[in-house]
């Protein structure tokens, strides 16, 4: 089944402590991206990768890193989180070869920092 | 003004209602468009593309405006299933680096 994997999907941390949520994807898609999606702000790209070793900022990059050193995977990293980071975090992924938009999206990643 | 703009609603319609929700970008290269559905708590999907001669998908109808920068989706005899928030997407165009989503619409379908 063709699917977007995140983990965790529930998670509550305290300030400083490092975390990372994994996002992996079975489609071999070239493009993956991480959104944050707050009440009354919408869905807001953090950081996206247009293949492997390929990264860019998204609009909301600050406190986050990602890395992309395989095309299936695509960690986010928090290195010392605040509660200002408190949010649900999703993953997507999408293919580029016919300009094709439709991003695939992962279930979502429920983060509070306390 | 927000690049994607969109009334938040609630908007609270009978089944079998037609009922119609707008958007407005203020990018005026923007060159794709698509409506997302996203159920609560849950992950947006896509519900279709929205082309430039408009477009029919089964009991839902997207149009595009470009000279008024606005899209629209029309969604005819509502079900109690289509209860769901409605994002109005919007690319620049090029590669997919660049998807900006407005806040969405939320539509509650009584019975």
């Amino acid at each position: 089944e063709a699917q977007v994997t995140q983990n965790p999907r529930y998670l509550i941390t305290v300030t400083g402590k490092k975390l990372t949520v994994t996002c992996s994807q079975n489609m071999n898609h070239e493009y993956m991206s991480w959104y944050r999606q707050d009440p009354g702000l919408g869905l807001r790209q953090i950081y996206y990768s247009m293949n492997v070793e390929v990264t860019d900022k998204g609009d909301v990059p600050e406190g986050y890193k990602v890395s992309r050193k395989e095309k299936r995977n695509f960690p986010l990293i928090l290195e010392s989180p605040s509660p200002n980071q408190t949010s649900l975090y999703f993953c997507a992924s999408s293919s580029t070869l016919k300009g094709l938009y439709e991003q695939y999206f992962g279930p979502g990643t429920r983060l509070t920092v306390t | 003004r927000k690049e994607v703009e969109q009334d938040p609603g609630p908007f609270n319609v009978p089944e079998g209602a037609t009922v119609a929700f707008n958007c407005t970008y203020s990018n005026s290269a923007s060159q794709s468009f698509f409506w997302y559905r996203q159920d609560c708590r849950k992950e947006p999907k896509l519900l279709m593309s929205v082309y430039s001669s408009g477009n029919e998908d089964g009991r839902f109808t997207a149009q595009l405006n470009r000279a008024s920068q606005y899209i629209s989706l029309l969604i005819r005899d509502s079900k109690l299933s289509d209860s769901a928030t409605y994002l109005c997407v919007v690319n620049l165009g090029g590669t997919a680096s660049k998807l900006t989503f407005g806040t969405g619409t939320r539509l509650q379908v009584t019975l």
